[in-house]
């Protein structure tokens, strides 16, 4: 059975860091792409990054309100997935999932998601 | 960046009633969208993909259809469990945009 488990998550002050990790099991986690996605307080969900696997070269991109402050990584030897926030903003508390990549931009199982709430 | 238009944002619905979602894309995105199920404190859900490729173990009274720029999720005889927030993303290219949602209730 596929599974994504997040953690990493809590409170923290603007302009703080905080490193979420995703942990994968119940399939093979350097094979596939891997996105987090986000979902503010009574607002939709809103893509914020992935990261190709490395038979792709392991790069990453970043939606425009995240890049240059947040940094994806990932650990194939430990299965885990990592999403870096730096700089961070009131703006940024919200629910954060990690999600696995199926088929082209398909995300195909996802996390339950964890809480970050920025705020002093 | 592609914008995803979702309608209606809630729809009020009964056990049995048949129910469909639009969503329609700002550009020609081909087949390139997907359909996701979200329940408070759940993992979101994948339901179809490539525009009506229905995702393994989904039931099959959820149905998409569309092309283009424009798409619809059909739930057929509503279950409850089907009371949820349902979402359209384009996987055309990035940045992956999601419609704003439509909340059954």
């Amino acid at each position: 059975e596929v599974q994504l488990v997040e953690s990493g998550g809590g409170l923290v002050q603007p302009g703080r860091s905080l490193r979420l990790s995703c942990t994968a099991s119940g399939f093979s986690f350097a094979n596939h792409a891997l996105h987090w996605v986000r979902q503010a307080p009574r607002q939709g969900l809103e893509w914020i990054g992935f990261i190709r696997s490395k038979d792709f070269g392991g790069t990453t991109q970043y939606a425009a309100s995240v890049k240059g402050r947040f940094t994806i990584s990932r650990d194939d030897s430990n299965d885990i997935v990592y999403l870096q926030m730096d700089s961070l903003r009131s703006g940024d508390t919200a629910v954060y999932f990690c999600a696995r990549e199926g088929t082209y931009f398909v995300l195909d199982h996802w996390g339950q998601g964890i809480q970050v709430a920025v705020s002093s | 960046d592609i914008q995803m238009t979702q309608s209606p944002s809630s729809l009020s619905a009964f056990v049995g009633d048949r129910v469909t979602i639009t969503c329609r894309a700002s550009q020609d995105i081909s087949s390139y969208v997907s359909w996701y199920q979200v329940k408070p404190g759940t993992a979101p859900k994948l339901l179809i993909y490539a525009a009506a490729s229905l995702q393994s173990g989904v039931p099959s009274r959820f149905s998409g259809f569309g092309s283009g720029t424009d798409f619809t999720l059909t739930i057929s005889n509503l279950q409850p469990e089907d009371f949820a927030t349902y979402y359209c993303q384009q996987s055309h290219r990035t940045p992956l945009t999601f419609g704003g949602g439509t909340k059954v209730e």
